[in-house]
Formats: structure tokens, C-alpha cells, sequence
């Protein structure tokens, strides 16, 4: 069940710079999207999200693109920090329904 | 800052044995979730809660599972006869409304032998 895809497993990106972390989806019926980010021995911590009746969504320094003809989403973080470095999780889910399909995740690491 | 309990936060146990895992949840939520993490694959849903009754479910949720909220605090999940594949962190989680934005608790690390 390869619903929802991030194909990157790692990134690593210089302090101050531009992290850009891509997911994919196959199914057409899901009309939320969500960023997860999770620390080691820790939940994962809501982070972002995104109807699809939207192409862009901005808090901060997190900014999520939706671009539902490629089914395809990004998430960007302008500028990166130490305190950035985690895994990210995508995930999607269809309205009406409760439960979340998530990505494997991407581990981003931030250098100093 | 309200946050999600859950306890125990490791236990072993030997295949064939009922485990039970325990969450409360963020006191004013009304979803309720459990959710699991293999090592090195991807957060699976498991079950969602909702109104004191099991809303949604996934194909891993089968007989051996089950979901309680006993006293109007505690949300518990129970697995009746662990087998060696239920080795996983299991992650309860609660929610004011389903978005899909979910507190997650630290998790519960079951490893069955």
C-alpha cells in the first residue's frame, strides 16, 4: 500500500538555507494534507497542513504546496535551523474518513 | 502544555500473551487513536474512537485487537495473543475534531519474544 510516497529517505541542508521535503499521492479521494515532524523517542508533532481546495499554505517558516494535478506536495522551510533536524512524516486523508496514510518520512538533518 | 500519556513506555512480553497498552488522552478530545510504527516502516492507523465506539478500523485491527475507554479517562488497547509481527512502537493520539491534526503520545515499545 504505496498510497503516499516520500521518496527521499534523508536530506541534508546547510543552517540558514532552504529545506524543500516532497511527497507524492496516488489516491484522488484525499482531500486533506498534513506535515508530521518526530524527534527521536518522541510522538510525532502536527506541524502544517492543507486543504485541497488550497495551493499553498504559510505559517512561518513552514510553507506547504499542494499541486493536485500531479498529486504531488511539498514542504519548505525557509530558514532551516539546528532544530529542524527530524524525521518528517506526510500524510493524507479523504474527508469523512478518521484515519491518516502516512509516508515512510524523510530524515532532515541540518548543518551547521 | 496538555499532552498525551501513554504507559508502559517498553514492555516484552512472550508470544501467545495479552498485552495491554494504556493512553489518556488530552481531557477535552473526542477522537481517540491508536497507531503503530514497525521498525523502519511507516506509522500504520490502527483504529479510531469516537462517541465510546470503534468509528474506523484497519485491516491490521483483527480479532486479536480491542479498544477500550473505561472510565471516561484512560483509552487502553488490548492485544489478546501477541505474535512475534506485533513487535512495533504503538502511538495512542487524540484530536477536538478529525483534521487529521492529532496529539500524539510518546508511544508504548512492545517487543514480543
Amino acid at each position: 500500500d504505496q498510497q503516499v510516497k516520500q521518496n527521499s529517505p534523508s536530506l541534508s541542508v546547510q543552517e540558514g538555507r532552504i529545506s524543500i521535503l516532497n511527497c507524492d499521492y496516488t489516491n484522488s479521494m484525499f482531500d486533506y494534507f498534513l506535515w508530521y515532524k518526530k524527534y527521536p523517542a518522541e510522538g510525532p508533532t502536527f506541524l502544517i497542513s492543507i486543504s485541497s481546495i488550497k495551493d499553498k499554505n504559510e505559517d512561518g517558516r513552514f510553507t506547504v504546496f499542494l499541486n493536485k494535478s500531479a498529486k504531488h506536495l511539498s514542504l519548505h522551510i525557509v530558514p532551516s535551523q539546528p532544530g529542524d533536524s527530524a524525521v518528517y512524516f506526510c500524510a493524507a486523508m479523504s474527508s469523512g474518513a478518521q484515519k491518516l496514510v502516512f509516508g515512510q518520512g524523510t530524515r532532515l538533518t541540518i548543518n551547521p | 502544555e496538555p499532552e498525551v500519556t501513554q504507559t508502559p513506555s517498553h514492555q516484552v512480553t512472550q508470544m501467545g500473551q495479552e498485552v495491554i497498552l494504556r493512553c489518556v488522552p488530552i481531557s477535552n478530545h473526542l477522537y481517540f487513536y491508536w497507531y503503530r510504527q514497525i521498525l523502519g516502516q511507516k506509522v500504520e492507523f490502527l483504529v479510531s474512537f469516537y462517541n465510546n465506539e470503534i468509528s474506523e478500523k484497519s485491516e491490521i485491527f483483527d480479532d486479536q485487537f480491542s479498544v477500550e475507554r473505561p472510565d471516561g479517562s484512560n483509552f487502553t488497547l488490548k492485544i489478546r495473543s501477541t505474535k512475534l509481527e506485533d513487535s512495533a512502537m504503538y502511538f495512542c493520539a487524540s484530536s477536538t475534531l478529525n483534521t487529521g491534526e492529532l496529539f500524539f503520545g510518546e508511544g508504548s515499545r512492545l517487543t514480543v519474544l
